[in-house]
């Protein structure tokens, strides 16, 4: 079945940095990625998602990539902000279900 | 409005006790799960049901039944209740199965076994 890897486990970055959370998966026939933000105390939230037949998609300060043939994506935010302190999970779809990698806790240092 | 609700928010009680968590949806989705969250924060998923069906069970152990009266709404039973169980437990629910669909999910049930 598929398995999702993501990297770092922790980021800092400056305020008004940029930040970049990288994952790989390992089914080939995974077609559907998206990325969820947890705050503190809250359930997990959809905010970008990319599928198979596009390489970049990008809605304001974030942006995904995904790599077919490598197997990679990655999100990436820009212009840091305090509010984008949180847990950030990537997934891949496989067997009817989503697989979720293990989270990277990025903290924004003002 | 929301759109996907747990009930209750927080759950504390003895082992060995038997409790039950609710779920509903007004998305009109019809697809809901249930996923387990660790205290490391890992995102596991239990069950899913697809218009009242069961679809996935992940190896879950069988003190724990979910039920689907209808497709807006998945609860979760959990007998016997072990030290082991204590996590966050998320609902969710899609348009329809996960690997097409988007996920939304509830703000979580945050389960404490004594």
């Amino acid at each position: 079945g598929e398995n999702v890897e993501q990297h770092p486990s922790t980021l800092s970055v400056q305020e008004g940095d940029s930040a970049v959370i990288k994952c790989t998966y390992s089914d080939s026939a995974s077609n559907y990625f998206p990325w969820y933000k947890q705050e503190l105390g809250k359930g997990p939230q959809l905010i970008i998602d990319i599928r198979s037949n596009v390489g970049e998609k990008k809605d304001q300060r974030i942006a995904v990539t995904l790599n077919k043939t490598a197997k990679h994506f990655s999100l990436h935010i820009t212009e840091t902000q305090p509010e984008d302190s949180a847990v950030y999970f990537c997934a891949a779809n496989g067997d009817d279900k989503i697989i979720f990698g293990k989270g990277t806790r990025l903290h924004i240092l003002p | 409005d929301t759109a996907v609700s747990q009930t209750p928010k927080y759950l504390v009680t003895q082992m060995g006790n038997d409790k039950s968590i609710k779920c509903e949806q007004n998305l009109g989705h019809d697809t809901m799960y249930w996923y387990k969250q660790d205290s490391k924060k890992f995102l596991k998923i239990m069950f899913s049901y697809n218009n009242k069906e069961l679809i996935i069970n992940e190896t879950v152990p069988n003190r724990f039944s979910p039920k689907s009266p209808d497709k807006a709404h998945l609860n979760l039973h959990i007998n016997s209740l072990e030290l082991g169980d204590s996590a966050v437990y998320f609902c969710a629910s899609s348009q329809g199965l996960a690997g097409t669909y988007k996920q939304f999910f509830g703000p979580g049930t945050r389960l404490t076994v004594l």
